[in-house]
């Protein structure tokens, strides 16, 4: 089946510009995180959804960052006023989360979106 | 000290060697752990998983956690040239939590 896609794959901002990433989790995922991958890092925790909740956003560097999933599928992460340190991979990854299953805990990573800030 | 330490390598080994990859983890509340396979340019893999105390075999990988110590390995076996990559170890399910943190991974060159 489908993986997780994630759009753009790559995005340029000017510094001050909004930006907005998308990401559709697998079919039937209830579990979607965000990632923020610096060079020659792990990926750094963001955000979590289950379903449409926002159950933890502890991750977020800053108010210009917000995260939603209004439907509990698609998510968008947006940016605003984009800031150089802000240039990253945003990893998206989606889990199908199915009770006392830990195995359903695995999570499944799209192809990221590489964000340069000029 | 870090939520979750690995070395960052490079981890060199001769092809058909076995490779051990290590992971310590600070938080004793953490349920769930997992090894992830990231090749340059694209986004980690997911390889391992392991709940309990013990090991846990899968092809030629091995995991073993061990609780007490706070400790999770990945082993591999035959290495291959085709496993070069950066394993990341990654933890979650402290305090209840579904918060994910990786560390920041170990570089590995299988030899020809």
């Amino acid at each position: 089946g489908a993986g997780v896609s994630q759009s753009p794959r790559y995005k340029v901002a000017k510094r001050g510009q909004d930006v907005a990433l998308r990401c559709d989790p697998i079919s039937g995922h209830v579990s979607l995180f965000w990632y923020q991958q610096a060079l020659g890092q792990g990926p750094e925790f963001l955000t979590y959804f289950q379903n449409e909740a926002q159950l933890d956003k502890s991750g977020l560097p800053s108010d210009r960052f917000f995260a939603e999933r209004p439907e509990g599928s698609v998510s968008t992460l947006k940016i605003q006023r984009t800031q150089q340190e802000d240039s990253a991979v945003y990893l998206c990854a989606s889990s199908l989360f199915n009770g006392p299953d830990r195995h359903s805990y695995e999570q499944y990573f799209g192809p990221g979106t590489r964000l340069t800030v000029t | 000290q870090k939520e979750v330490e690995q070395n960052s390598g490079p981890l060199s080994v001769p092809e058909g060697a076995i490779a051990s990859l290590n992971c310590t983890y600070s938080d004793r509340g953490s349920q769930s752990f997992f090894w992830y396979r990231q090749y340059s340019g694209k986004s980690p893999e997911l390889i391992m998983s392991i709940y309990s105390n013990g090991d846990k075999e899968d092809g030629r990988f091995t995991a073993q956690l061990n609780k007490a110590s706070q400790y999770v390995s990945l082993l591999i076996r035959d290495s291959q040239p085709s496993d070069s990559a950066t394993y990341l170890c990654a933890v979650n399910g402290a305090t209840g939590g579904f918060k994910t943190i990786f560390g920041a991974g170990t570089r590995l060159f299988v030899k020809a």
